[in-house]
C-alpha cells in the first residue's frame, strides 16, 4: 500500500538556521504530495503541495520539490523563525484514495 | 469565514464508558472527514461523508465507533464502549471538493484520554 516516511523528530534549531525535514514515499502510481503544519493548539493547515514530478511547492519561505527518481519531497527553509515551531506532516494522495500521512516531525526553534 | 468547529476540546473518560464528539464544518462544505490521530502518528481517516452519505468508512472500528451526519451539515462521532487504545486526538475536516484534498480544512481537534 501507499506510505509516507518522515524524518523522526524532535528537531531543535536556532533561529535563522537552515531547515530540512526529509520525506520519502511509497506509492503504486504517481501521487500528489503535500506538507501540512500543525501549530500548537490548532488544526492542521496545508503548507504547500506538488501534483507532479519536478513541481516545486512553496509558501511562507518553505519549499519542497517533488523528486520522482528518489521518491522524495523534502521540506526546506533557508532561515527559520521562532514562529515556525510546529509539527510538520508529509502526506500523499493517489487518485481518489484517501490522504496518507507520515508520522509528523516536531520542530522547535530557539531564539 | 468561520472555520471548522469541534467540541469538546478535551475529554477524559474511563474505559467502557461512552463519549461523543461534535463537528460543525465550514458552511457550504459538502464533504466531512473524521480522523484519529494517536500520539506520535499521523492522522488516520476514520470516515468520510459526502453530504449525509458515507463515502469511506473502511478504517472505522464499527463494533464500537459510529458516526452520523443526518442533515448533511454537522456530524457526531461516538465511541461506545471506549478502550484505552482509543486515547487520541479526533480531528474533523471539511472540504467543498473531495477531489482536491488540499482543500481540506481541519478543526482544532478533540483530545480524548481513556483511563
Amino acid at each position: 500500500g501507499n506510505s509516507v516516511t518522515q524524518m523522526e523528530g524532535p528537531v531543535t534549531l536556532s533561529e535563522e538556521a537552515f531547515l530540512t525535514i526529509n520525506c520519502t514515499y511509497t506509492a503504486t502510481g504517481y501521487p500528489s504530495l503535500f506538507w501540512y503544519v500543525q501549530y500548537p493548539g490548532e488544526g492542521l493547515q496545508l503548507l504547500l503541495k506538488a501534483t507532479k514530478a519536478d513541481d516545486k511547492g512553496s509558501n511562507k519561505g518553505f519549499e519542497a520539490t517533488y523528486r520522482k527518481e528518489t521518491t522524495s519531497f523534502h521540506l526546506e527553509k533557508g532561515s527559520v523563525q521562532v514562529s515556525d515551531s510546529a509539527v510538520y506532516f508529509c502526506a500523499l494522495k493517489l487518485g481518489n484514495e484517501k490522504l496518507t500521512f507520515g508520522t509528523g516531525t516536531r520542530l522547535t526553534i530557539i531564539p | 469565514e468561520a472555520g471548522v468547529a469541534q467540541s469538546p476540546r478535551y475529554k477524559i473518560i474511563e474505559k467502557r464508558q461512552s463519549v461523543a464528539f461534535w463537528c460543525n464544518p465550514i458552511s457550504g462544505h459538502a464533504t466531512l472527514y473524521w480522523y484519529q490521530q494517536i500520539l506520535g502518528q499521523g492522522p488516520k481517516l476514520l470516515i468520510q461523508f459526502q453530504n449525509n452519505g458515507v463515502v469511506d468508512d473502511s478504517q472505522l472500528p464499527k463494533d464500537r465507533f459510529s458516526a452520523e451526519r443526518l442533515k448533511g451539515v454537522d456530524s457526531t462521532l461516538k465511541i461506545q464502549p471506549a478502550k484505552l487504545e482509543d486515547s487520541a486526538v479526533y480531528l474533523c475536516a471539511s472540504s467543498s471538493n473531495p477531489g482536491q484534498p488540499y482543500e481540506q480544512y481541519f478543526g482544532p481537534g478533540t483530545r480524548l484520554t481513556v483511563t
